[in-house]
């Protein structure tokens, strides 16, 4: 669980770069994981989900892979602009049919340098 | 498409008093809504589940006494702090989940409200 006091993980990139962020996730029995964007003081903001069926789904801009051998999902960003920079947070849902309930990871900070 | 809105976006109270958030789904009919507390540099701590016509469900160590939750309808749900204190300060937001079946399960999250409380 969260531990109080932590600083979150950090990435800075330079603008115009591709971003990695990681997410270790714990429950072998989620099906669905969603990565959210979330500006400060403002409240999370949709870019993706996949689904357990899947392995790799693609946005704009964005991609998610997902590895559920290792239980580890990832948020690619090519072409990482200032707009970026923002705290992304992956969530999963935990037993799917209708317990909808999301699980946060920690977040990480992404600062793109312009 | 899938707005929420939340009312209102900052909130300043004294000590002992309460203060309701709203959050509304502006477009879509929610099924369940979820409450979430968020303090900084921090992830979101679920608080509570709420459907439509039935009793919220709280996490554990979420005092239900003290979060009221209201959902009147599809489209509002309401989330009472009440007898605030100091520790109760912190950014709340909502989301909503839309009524369809398992194909359609993300949830869209409100802005936000900030309480603090002096």
């Amino acid at each position: 669980g969260e531990s109080v006091g932590l600083h979150l993980p950090t990435l800075s990139v330079q603008e115009g770069d591709n971003s990695i962020i990681n997410c270790a996730y714990s429950n072998s029995a989620s099906d669905y994981f969603i990565w959210y964007k979330q500006e400060s003081g403002k409240g999370p903001q949709f870019i993706i989900d996949i689904r357990s069926n899947m392995d790799k789904r693609q946005g704009q801009r964005v991609t998610v892979l997902l590895n559920k051998t290792v239980k580890h999902l990832s948020l690619q960003i090519a072409a990482t602009q200032p707009g970026d920079s923002a705290v992304y947070f992956c969530a999963e849902n935990g037993s799917g049919g209708s317990n909808y309930k999301l699980t946060f990871g920690k977040g990480t900070l992404l600062t793109v340098n312009p | 498409g899938a707005v929420v809105s939340q009312h209102p976006s900052w909130v300043i109270c004294k000590s002992g008093t309460s203060v309701k958030i709203e959050c509304r789904s502006l477009d879509f009919q929610a099924t369940t809504m979820f409450w979430y507390r968020q303090f900084p540099k921090q992830s979101l701590m679920l608080m509570a589940t709420s459907n439509e016509g039935s009793k919220a469900t709280y996490e554990q160590g979420v005092e239900k006494d003290k979060f009221l939750i209201n959902h009147a309808s599809l489209t509002l749900s309401t989330l009472t702090v009440t007898s605030a204190h100091p520790e109760d300060s912190s950014f709340y937001i909502c989301s909503a989940q839309e009524l369809a079946g398992l194909a359609t399960d993300t949830q869209y999250f409100g802005p936000g409200t900030r309480l603090t409380v002096l």
